[in-house]
């Protein structure tokens, strides 16, 4: 069963740092680009960085750029997303998903929340 | 920044009822780089079409996506009780991918 599993969510003061993870089975995982992205009730649904199957090509929302890196560990099968310099707008909950442009598996997700 | 735009924000009908949705780009991207994602409470979204028009793996053929720039559809041919829940479009032609704000589909 092709599965995605996010960790990592919580709660964290503005400027803070967390790192998410995403457990991958199911499918070859280096074969394919990830996604993560991230829903609010006020600003929906929003695509925040990808990376190549590699790794070696990464992508970020303007948004997060600079404060988010993404990345993955091909023989772990597991992404990542470090976040640093953490704003309240970056509270939300944050999808893991496989591909680049759409996506067709996704994660349950996971929450952050960005709160003094 | 291309904004997508979906309509109606909500939709009420009854099982077995078809239901229409739209989704109008603010500017044309080359091609139907257009996607449907289907979402219940408290779960991920589900891809429902890709392409515009070509459906998922295992998703029944009472969905179809249709349309081209910068006006898109998904049509539900007949409701099922399974199928109410927030629809959202994604279009990933142009730069950064973006999504719609959702069209709820509701239980008359």
């Amino acid at each position: 069963e092709v599965q995605l599993v996010e960790s990592g969510g919580g709660l964290v003061q503005p400027g803070g740092s967390l790192r998410l993870s995403c457990a991958a089975s199911g499918f070859t995982f280096s074969s394919y680009a990830m996604s993560w992205v991230r829903q609010t009730p006020g600003k929906g649904l929003e695509w925040v960085s990808a990376v190549s199957g590699s790794g070696a090509g990464t992508y970020y929302a303007d948004s997060v750029k600079g404060r988010l890196t993404i990345s993955r560990d091909n023989p772990k099968n597991t992404l990542y997303l470090q976040m640093s310099s953490l704003r309240d707008e970056d509270t939300a909950v944050y999808y893991c998903a496989k591909g680049y442009r759409y996506y067709d598996v996704w994660g349950k997700g996971t929450t952050v929340t960005v709160s003094s | 920044e291309i904004v997508l735009t979906q309509s109606p924000g909500t939709l009420s009908l009854s099982p077995g009822e078809r239901a229409t949705l739209s989704c109008r780009a603010s500017q044309n991207v080359s091609g139907n780089y257009l996607a449907w994602y289907q979402q219940k409470p408290g779960q991920a979204p589900r891809l429902l079409v890709y392409g515009a028009s070509s459906r998922a793996t295992g998703i029944p053929d009472r969905f179809s996506g249709s349309g081209s720039e910068p006006d898109f559809t998904l049509t539900i041919s007949r409701l099922e009780p399974e199928d109410f829940a927030v629809y959202y479009c994604q279009l990933y032609g142009g730069s950064p991918w973006t999504f719609g704000q959702g069209t709820k589909v509701e239980i008359k």
